[in-house]
């Protein structure tokens, strides 16, 4: 059974900083992975999105790796701002025979970011 | 391109009563997902569809709870003789290739 981690599960900056929020998961025959913002309140923003073949993806300040093998991937924020804050979900499909996958997302917690001015 | 829609927002039902919930996916999208985010829990998966088929519903509650994707309309998502455990807020994604699209949501409250 896949089982999605997310490390830390709280993380406030100052604004400016670069950061850097972790996903794990523990079963590594991934068809992708997704990165969504969730606004409180609010539905889920996809951000990037991962196939199993490609190392990163990059859009505007966001830029996200994975690293298939050891099950991990991560989202680094450049020069994060107020307006960043926000839960960060990582999510994954998985790997099914015939180059498909099985469709459905597996989530992990959250991290619940805050940018203060 | 309107993005995915979900009505209604939000949802209150009485102990006991049945709850509706509707999604159209974004045109052209043929695979729907509705997942539940519980209070204080991630995103879980319950039911995936395509037009008239349940492809996988291993995330369904086995009672009281239903999904379907008619040919003409939107998916619908029933849950029958609701419980205050039900009070959740019930997400809708569709897609047709990698990428899932999500709905705002629809908050549902059993009083």
């Amino acid at each position: 059974k896949q089982e999605v981690t997310q490390i830390p599960a709280a993380l406030s900056v100052p604004e400016g900083e670069n950061l850097v929020l972790n996903c794990s998961f523990t079963d590594s025959a991934i068809y992708n992975l997704q990165w969504f913002r969730q606004d409180p309140g609010k539905g889920l923003t996809s951000l990037l999105l991962i196939q199993s073949s490609q190392r990163e993806q990059t859009s505007g300040r966001l830029n996200a790796s994975l690293d298939k093998s050891s099950g991990r991937s991560t989202l680094y924020i450049a020069a994060s701002q107020p307006g960043d804050s926000a839960t960060y979900l990582c999510a994954v499909t998985r790997y099914r025979a015939g180059g498909t996958s099985y469709g459905k997302l597996t989530f992990g917690q959250g991290t619940i970011l805050t940018v203060h001015p | 391109n309107a993005g995915v829609m979900q009505n209604p927002r939000h949802l209150v039902r009485r102990r006991g009563q049945e709850a509706r919930l509707r999604c159209s996916p974004m045109k052209g999208h043929s695979h729907v997902y509705w997942y539940r985010q519980l209070p204080e829990e991630g995103l879980k998966f319950m039911v995936y569809l395509q037009k008239e088929n349940i492809i996988d519903e291993s995330g369904m509650p086995k009672e009281r709870f239903s999904a379907e994707f008619p040919k003409e309309g939107p998916s619908i998502l029933r849950i029958q003789q609701v419980v205050r455990g039900d009070s959740a807020a019930y997400f809708c994604a569709s897609s047709v290739g990698r990428k899932q699209y999500f709905g705002p949501g629809t908050r549902l409250t059993v009083t």
